[in-house]
């Protein structure tokens, strides 16, 4: 059973262009993680939201939690070719210490 | 600063053969965790540690399969014997407490890709 569902899980477009992404769930997270693979590489955070409604921006990516901590988006505004990666979502829940991984997003950016 | 190193990056050996990863995390942090990654299945948690005590191996998928950690600084997982179906990329990742609770952040090596023939 796949707790967080990514999607898409494949996206392609242009450089310029604007995207948004989902983590989507029916179970309540205590905090919602984004990771960035590139290939060859591990996972690296991003961001970690943990209130819900809560909004982060880093650059041209920008981060919101769901208002009842059950998902989560990803949107990127005029996506360049560096931004391509495999972007993982990841939950905790309180008292649990490990995290649950969403099958992820690969996301291609084309010049 | 030194993030966690894994080794080998690359195994390639035949099924039956005895395989051992290695994980070095980074200094200070009090977790460590063991991830398998495939296409089909994502990423897995295998195992994870806290002060170097195994908490969780629910996510070992068998007894070929077995990890330690004698120090904060070294962990190994180790499969005997292996199989095709274990042909993925292993990670391990660290993570660390903050204001007594663990930071729930994780900080992963990049890989050991495992192909088994």
């Amino acid at each position: 059973t796949q707790l967080l569902e990514q999607s898409p899980q494949f996206l392609s477009i242009q450089e310029g262009e604007n995207l948004t992404v989902y983590c989507n769930s029916s179970s309540v997270f205590s905090s919602l993680q984004w990771y960035r693979q590139e290939p060859g590489e591990g996972p690296v955070l991003l961001v970690t939201v943990v209130t819900g409604g809560e909004v982060k921006k880093l650059k041209r990516l920008t981060f919101q939690f769901g208002d009842a901590r059950k998902d989560s988006s990803l949107h990127i505004t005029a996506a360049q070719p560096g931004d391509t990666g495999l972007y993982l979502c990841a939950g905790g829940r309180q008292g649990a210490q490990k995290l649950v991984f969403g099958q992820g997003t690969r996301l291609t950016i084309n010049p | 600063d030194a993030g966690v190193i894994q080794s080998p990056r690359h195994e390639v050996t035949e099924m039956g053969q005895e395989v051992t990863l290695r994980c070095k995390p980074i200094s200070g942090h009090d977790y460590l965790f063991w991830y398998r990654q495939t296409m089909m299945r994502g990423l897995e948690l295998l195992i994870y540690f806290n002060n170097n005590v195994p908490i969780d191996d629910s996510g070992m998928p068998e007894d070929r399969f077995s990890a330690k950690m004698p120090n904060a600084s070294f962990s190994t997982l180790k499969i005997q014997p292996s199989e095709p179906r274990d042909s993925a990329v292993y990670f391990c990742a660290s993570s660390f407490l903050t204001g007594g609770a663990w930071s729930g952040e994780l900080f992963f090596g990049e890989g050991s890709r495992l192909t088994v023939l």
